[in-house]
């Protein structure tokens, strides 16, 4: 078990270029959650999938923003047309609802992401 | 939707003093309560959860917390830190009936002074 990947760590853009980060969550995790965190305050949901199924997202996921997670193990974010509103640290988690610890998110490291 | 404040945005404390992390949530349905730990340049870790029973939840590392449903708090305490606790501090709520999205407080940074 290694745990939650992402990749890249950083990444600078500039305004108006289109960005996409990659997420690994842990092998037999099948729920995957991505959340935004900017400075000075804690993460704020984005999205979740279970499996390949996008099954919620938030206001905050503007149509800029898109997710997948298509064989329902590794997701991938895409912001199109960055704006300097859209750095932050984009984290990505992942939870197993079968196993014992069902109700715990496991956290990857983060991409951070500064727009110019 | 629910929220978490924790209102002490810093907090220094001298090595091997005891400290309290702050946390109070809006919710008028049951919670389930954690408490995340974020390192530099890491990822949050688990620190502690609380998902029924006892409402002293406990860490390996010597942290606890005490769930207090009528004050709707959920402090995180240790009766002596050490340099090594110096982080950040996130308190964070999800519904026990989807267990999906948390919502997370905007942290604590605890530093630990020699």
């Amino acid at each position: 078990d290694t745990g939650v990947s992402q990749d890249p760590r950083h990444k600078i853009t500039k305004r108006g270029q289109n960005v996409t980060f990659r997420c690994d969550p842990i092998s037999e995790h099948n729920r995957l959650y991505w959340y935004r965190q900017t400075l000075g305050q804690g993460p704020e949901f984005l999205t979740y999938f279970q499996n390949e199924a996008q099954l919620e997202k938030s206001r905050l996921l503007s149509d800029r923003f898109s997710a997948e997670r298509p064989k329902g193990s590794f997701s991938t974010l895409e912001i199109q047309r960055t704006e300097q509103g859209d750095s932050a640290m984009y984290l990505c988690a992942s939870s197993s609802p079968t196993s014992g610890r069902r109700y715990e998110q496991y956290f990857g490291p983060g991409t951070r992401l500064t727009v110019t | 939707a629910q929220s978490v404040t924790q209102l002490d945005s810093q907090v220094p404390v001298f090595e091997e003093a005891p400290v309290e992390l702050r946390c109070n949530y809006s919710s008028s349905v049951s919670v389930y309560l954690f408490w995340y730990v974020q390192y530099p340049n890491q990822g949050l870790q688990l620190l502690l959860k609380y998902l029924s029973g006892s409402t002293l939840v406990e860490s390996i590392n010597g942290f606890e917390a005490e769930f207090n449903k009528s004050q709707t708090s959920f402090h995180l305490r240790k009766p002596s830190v050490h340099i090594s606790d110096t982080a950040e501090y996130f308190c964070a709520v999800s519904d026990p009936n989807t267990g999906n999205q948390f919502y997370f407080g905007t942290g604590t940074s605890l530093t630990v002074i020699p």
